[in-house]
């Protein structure tokens, strides 16, 4: 069974400070895609990234970044210099090959707040 | 372009009682997800919805079943209401096989 793990509950740190988010999951699978969701007091699940399990390469977008590594199945996002706008519940997902990929499995969410 | 559209914002129904919610996918997706949220918790799969018929279902039981329209948009019913309903229901659409989600604000429904 597909599992994801976001162990921390609730993060704050000051404005300008580097945050890292950090997500943990379980698979059986060998092909799969692993996503960061950030979800604002409005609700809506917005779209951050899509990772294939077989890319490893980090990626960087513009303060946000992602740290991919199969070897310890984790896919942690750091954002750099924290904005007041960053606070919200981050959510990472895993999608599940037994359902063509379409099925999500997500954590439990982090909640960061930012401290102007 | 519009996002993805769900309607009603909040309800509030009485155990027992039917719901219906529902949602407008993005504009060029022909393809629509439901996901429940509990309070504090992730977001849980329901079902999917692809040409007008349930393509895959999550752990659901059967009180909950969709339907999805010719022009894509989608259905949420929920019979028999349990207070254990309550939660954010979240609508998202994608073009199949894209694994590119698009989410809605959601339906936020509280069962007394």
């Amino acid at each position: 069974a597909q599992k994801v793990t976001q162990a921390q509950t609730e993060i704050s740190v000051v404005e300008k400070e580097d945050v890292t988010l950090d997500c943990v999951y379980e698979t059986r699978d060998t092909t799969y895609y692993l996503f960061w969701y950030k979800q604002p007091p409005s609700g809506e699940l917005v779209f951050l990234i899509r990772r294939n399990s077989f890319d490893e390469q980090n990626e960087i977008s513009g303060r946000y970044s992602w740290n991919f590594q199969k070897s310890t199945s984790s896919f942690n996002f750091t954002i750099t210099a924290s904005q007041v706008v960053d606070s919200a519940v981050y959510f990472c997902a895993l999608s599940d090959p037994n359902f063509g990929n379409e099925k999500l499995t997500f954590g439990t969410g982090t909640r960061l707040t930012i401290i102007p | 372009d519009a996002g993805v559209t769900q309607s009603p914002t909040h309800l509030i129904k009485t155990r027992g009682q039917q719901v219906t919610l529902r949602c407008s996918p993005k504009s060029g997706h022909d393809t629509v997800s439901w996901y429940q949220q509990a309070l504090g918790q992730g977001p849980q799969f329901i079902f999917q919805y692809y040409e007008e018929e349930e393509r895959q279902r999550g752990n659901f039981p059967d009180r909950f079943s969709g339907h999805q329209f010719p022009n894509y948009s989608s259905e949420l019913n929920v019979n028999a209401l349990l207070l254990g309903d309550s939660a954010l229901y979240l609508c998202a659409s994608s073009l199949v096989q894209n694994y590119g989600y698009t989410f809605g604000s959601g339906t936020r429904l509280t069962v007394v």
